[in-house]
Protein backbone atom coordinates (compact mmCIF):
# COMPACT_ATOMS: atom_id res chain seq x y z
CA UNK A 1 0.00 0.00 0.00
CA UNK A 2 1.36 3.69 -1.01
CA UNK A 3 1.79 5.61 1.90
CA UNK A 4 1.24 9.64 3.24
CA UNK A 5 2.28 11.55 -0.72
CA UNK A 6 3.28 14.80 -1.00
CA UNK A 7 3.89 17.28 -4.15
CA UNK A 8 5.93 18.94 -4.86
CA UNK A 9 9.11 17.59 -3.24
CA UNK A 10 10.91 20.70 -3.50
CA UNK A 11 9.65 24.51 -4.61
CA UNK A 12 11.38 27.98 -4.33
CA UNK A 13 8.95 30.71 -4.51
CA UNK A 14 10.28 34.70 -3.74
CA UNK A 15 8.68 36.59 -1.11
CA UNK A 16 4.98 37.96 -1.72
CA UNK A 17 3.98 35.23 -3.70
CA UNK A 18 1.84 32.10 -2.91
CA UNK A 19 2.47 28.40 -3.10
CA UNK A 20 -0.33 25.48 -2.82
CA UNK A 21 1.13 21.95 -1.22
CA UNK A 22 -0.53 18.93 -2.02
CA UNK A 23 -1.34 15.29 -0.23
CA UNK A 24 -2.97 12.54 -0.68
CA UNK A 25 -3.05 10.21 2.37
CA UNK A 26 -3.16 6.38 3.07
CA UNK A 27 -6.32 4.78 1.40
CA UNK A 28 -8.91 4.79 4.25
CA UNK A 29 -7.79 7.49 6.29
CA UNK A 30 -10.06 10.40 7.11
CA UNK A 31 -7.30 12.62 8.86
CA UNK A 32 -5.07 14.49 7.35
CA UNK A 33 -2.95 16.93 9.71
CA UNK A 34 -0.07 19.21 8.42
CA UNK A 35 2.82 20.31 9.57
CA UNK A 36 5.82 23.30 9.77
CA UNK A 37 9.09 22.22 10.02
CA UNK A 38 11.64 25.15 10.55
CA UNK A 39 15.33 23.74 9.99
CA UNK A 40 16.90 22.52 13.92
CA UNK A 41 13.19 22.42 15.10
CA UNK A 42 10.57 20.04 15.56
CA UNK A 43 7.00 20.04 13.30
CA UNK A 44 4.69 22.71 14.17
CA UNK A 45 1.15 21.92 13.83
CA UNK A 46 -0.73 24.13 11.18
CA UNK A 47 -4.25 22.61 10.39
CA UNK A 48 -5.94 19.29 10.53
CA UNK A 49 -9.17 18.52 8.72
CA UNK A 50 -11.38 15.49 9.40
CA UNK A 51 -14.33 14.71 6.62
CA UNK A 52 -12.85 17.91 4.92
CA UNK A 53 -14.08 20.01 8.15
CA UNK A 54 -11.35 21.98 9.92
CA UNK A 55 -10.93 20.22 13.41
CA UNK A 56 -8.00 22.07 14.70
CA UNK A 57 -5.50 25.21 14.29
CA UNK A 58 -2.33 25.71 15.26
CA UNK A 59 -0.96 29.29 16.30
CA UNK A 60 -0.04 30.52 12.36
CA UNK A 61 -1.76 33.43 10.82
CA UNK A 62 -3.84 34.02 8.23
CA UNK A 63 -2.00 34.04 5.42
CA UNK A 64 -1.65 30.26 5.55
CA UNK A 65 -5.00 28.29 5.00
CA UNK A 66 -5.98 24.47 3.97
CA UNK A 67 -9.32 22.37 2.47
CA UNK A 68 -10.05 18.74 2.19
CA UNK A 69 -11.29 17.18 -1.20
CA UNK A 70 -14.02 14.46 -0.78
CA UNK A 71 -11.44 12.08 -1.71
CA UNK A 72 -9.39 13.28 1.12
CA UNK A 73 -6.37 14.44 0.03
CA UNK A 74 -5.82 17.98 1.15
CA UNK A 75 -3.98 21.31 -0.37
CA UNK A 76 -2.36 23.77 1.91
CA UNK A 77 -2.33 27.04 0.62
CA UNK A 78 -0.07 29.73 2.19
CA UNK A 79 0.02 33.88 1.11
CA UNK A 80 2.76 36.57 0.67
CA UNK A 81 5.41 34.39 1.29
CA UNK A 82 8.11 35.55 4.27
CA UNK A 83 11.59 34.74 4.11
CA UNK A 84 10.01 32.58 7.26
CA UNK A 85 7.86 30.90 5.96
CA UNK A 86 10.92 28.59 4.29
CA UNK A 87 10.50 25.31 5.74
CA UNK A 88 9.50 21.42 5.37
CA UNK A 89 6.03 21.32 5.40
CA UNK A 90 4.85 18.04 6.56
CA UNK A 91 1.51 16.25 5.96
CA UNK A 92 0.74 13.35 8.26
CA UNK A 93 -2.80 10.97 7.50
CA UNK A 94 -4.37 9.31 10.73
CA UNK A 95 -7.39 6.75 10.00
CA UNK A 96 -9.48 8.54 12.94
CA UNK A 97 -10.38 11.94 14.26
CA UNK A 98 -8.17 12.18 17.39
CA UNK A 99 -4.43 11.28 17.42
CA UNK A 100 -5.18 8.05 19.46
CA UNK A 101 -3.30 5.42 17.67
CA UNK A 102 -0.98 7.00 15.35
CA UNK A 103 -0.01 9.89 12.39
CA UNK A 104 1.75 8.59 9.38
CA UNK A 105 4.06 10.70 7.83
CA UNK A 106 4.76 11.89 4.05
CA UNK A 107 7.92 12.81 2.95
CA UNK A 108 7.53 16.46 2.82
CA UNK A 109 7.54 19.34 0.77
CA UNK A 110 10.49 21.99 0.98
CA UNK A 111 9.68 25.15 0.32
CA UNK A 112 12.09 28.10 -0.18
CA UNK A 113 11.78 31.48 -0.45
CA UNK A 114 13.95 33.67 -1.17
CA UNK B 1 3.58 27.62 27.10
CA UNK B 2 4.98 24.49 27.75
CA UNK B 3 7.32 22.43 25.50
CA UNK B 4 8.15 18.92 25.37
CA UNK B 5 12.14 19.05 26.23
CA UNK B 6 14.68 17.22 24.99
CA UNK B 7 18.57 17.24 25.43
CA UNK B 8 19.73 18.11 21.40
CA UNK B 9 23.00 16.32 21.05
CA UNK B 10 23.44 12.43 22.03
CA UNK B 11 27.16 10.95 20.32
CA UNK B 12 27.38 7.07 21.12
CA UNK B 13 29.71 4.27 19.84
CA UNK B 14 28.93 1.39 17.86
CA UNK B 15 27.36 -1.96 19.82
CA UNK B 16 26.75 0.82 22.62
CA UNK B 17 23.36 1.19 24.04
CA UNK B 18 21.46 4.94 23.62
CA UNK B 19 19.47 6.33 25.97
CA UNK B 20 16.92 9.60 24.65
CA UNK B 21 15.23 11.12 27.26
CA UNK B 22 12.10 13.56 27.01
CA UNK B 23 9.71 15.76 29.03
CA UNK B 24 6.34 16.07 28.30
CA UNK B 25 3.56 18.68 29.54
CA UNK B 26 0.25 16.99 29.64
CA UNK B 27 -0.08 14.39 32.61
CA UNK B 28 -3.07 13.34 30.77
CA UNK B 29 -1.59 13.06 27.32
CA UNK B 30 -2.55 9.07 26.50
CA UNK B 31 -0.33 8.02 24.18
CA UNK B 32 3.42 9.09 23.83
CA UNK B 33 5.20 8.80 20.41
CA UNK B 34 8.79 8.49 19.27
CA UNK B 35 9.53 9.27 15.64
CA UNK B 36 13.15 9.12 13.71
CA UNK B 37 13.78 11.53 11.36
CA UNK B 38 16.87 10.43 8.84
CA UNK B 39 18.67 13.76 6.77
CA UNK B 40 16.27 15.47 4.35
CA UNK B 41 13.63 12.75 5.01
CA UNK B 42 10.46 12.99 6.68
CA UNK B 43 9.02 11.31 9.72
CA UNK B 44 8.88 7.67 10.90
CA UNK B 45 6.69 6.73 13.72
CA UNK B 46 9.80 4.34 15.54
CA UNK B 47 7.16 3.17 18.38
CA UNK B 48 4.41 4.47 20.75
CA UNK B 49 3.65 3.85 24.61
CA UNK B 50 0.21 3.75 26.07
CA UNK B 51 -0.11 5.93 29.63
CA UNK B 52 -1.12 3.03 31.52
CA UNK B 53 2.06 1.14 30.47
CA UNK B 54 5.65 1.83 32.28
CA UNK B 55 7.48 -0.06 30.03
CA UNK B 56 7.59 -1.18 26.31
CA UNK B 57 10.11 -3.25 24.54
CA UNK B 58 10.03 -4.08 20.74
CA UNK B 59 12.75 -5.47 19.16
CA UNK B 60 16.11 -2.81 20.30
CA UNK B 61 13.61 -0.53 21.15
CA UNK B 62 12.57 -0.07 25.01
CA UNK B 63 10.42 2.76 26.00
CA UNK B 64 10.39 3.58 29.41
CA UNK B 65 7.60 6.35 30.95
CA UNK B 66 7.59 7.77 34.65
CA UNK B 67 3.95 9.57 34.49
CA UNK B 68 4.92 11.25 37.93
CA UNK B 69 7.49 12.90 36.40
CA UNK B 70 6.58 13.41 32.62
CA UNK B 71 9.64 11.60 32.03
CA UNK B 72 9.76 9.22 28.61
CA UNK B 73 12.74 7.56 27.88
CA UNK B 74 14.01 5.92 24.48
CA UNK B 75 16.91 3.11 24.73
CA UNK B 76 18.49 1.52 21.56
CA UNK B 77 20.49 -1.57 22.43
CA UNK B 78 23.28 -2.57 20.15
CA UNK B 79 23.56 0.91 18.43
CA UNK B 80 24.54 0.96 14.57
CA UNK B 81 25.24 3.53 12.47
CA UNK B 82 22.18 3.61 10.84
CA UNK B 83 20.64 4.20 13.83
CA UNK B 84 21.95 8.01 13.67
CA UNK B 85 18.86 10.55 12.96
CA UNK B 86 17.11 12.99 15.02
CA UNK B 87 15.05 11.37 17.14
CA UNK B 88 11.78 13.37 17.98
CA UNK B 89 9.17 12.60 21.17
CA UNK B 90 5.70 13.78 20.55
CA UNK B 91 2.64 13.93 22.90
CA UNK B 92 -1.47 14.76 21.49
CA UNK B 93 -2.06 18.40 21.66
CA UNK B 94 -4.57 19.19 24.17
CA UNK B 95 -7.38 18.80 22.19
CA UNK B 96 -5.94 15.69 20.48
CA UNK B 97 -6.03 16.48 17.18
CA UNK B 98 -1.94 16.83 16.28
CA UNK B 99 0.96 16.01 17.88
CA UNK B 100 3.36 18.39 20.32
CA UNK B 101 7.18 17.60 19.13
CA UNK B 102 9.78 18.41 21.23
CA UNK B 103 12.56 19.71 19.31
CA UNK B 104 14.64 16.71 18.82
CA UNK B 105 17.64 14.72 19.52
CA UNK B 106 20.38 14.10 16.84
CA UNK B 107 22.13 10.77 17.83
CA UNK B 108 25.62 10.26 16.40
CA UNK B 109 26.82 6.80 16.10
CA UNK B 110 30.50 6.34 15.36
CA UNK B 111 32.61 3.04 14.34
Amino acid sequence: DAGVTQSPTHLIKTRGQHVTLRCSPISGHKSVSWYQQVLGQGPQFIFQYYEKEERGRGNFPDRFSARQFPNYSSELNVNALLLGDSALYLCASSPQEEVVDTQYFGPGTRLTVL
Amino acid sequence: GEDVEQSLFLSVREGDSSVINCTYTDSSSTYLYWYKQEPGAGLQLLTYIFSNMDMKQDQRLTVLLNKKDKHLSLRIADTQTGDSAIYFCAEPTPAGYALNFGKGTSLLVTP
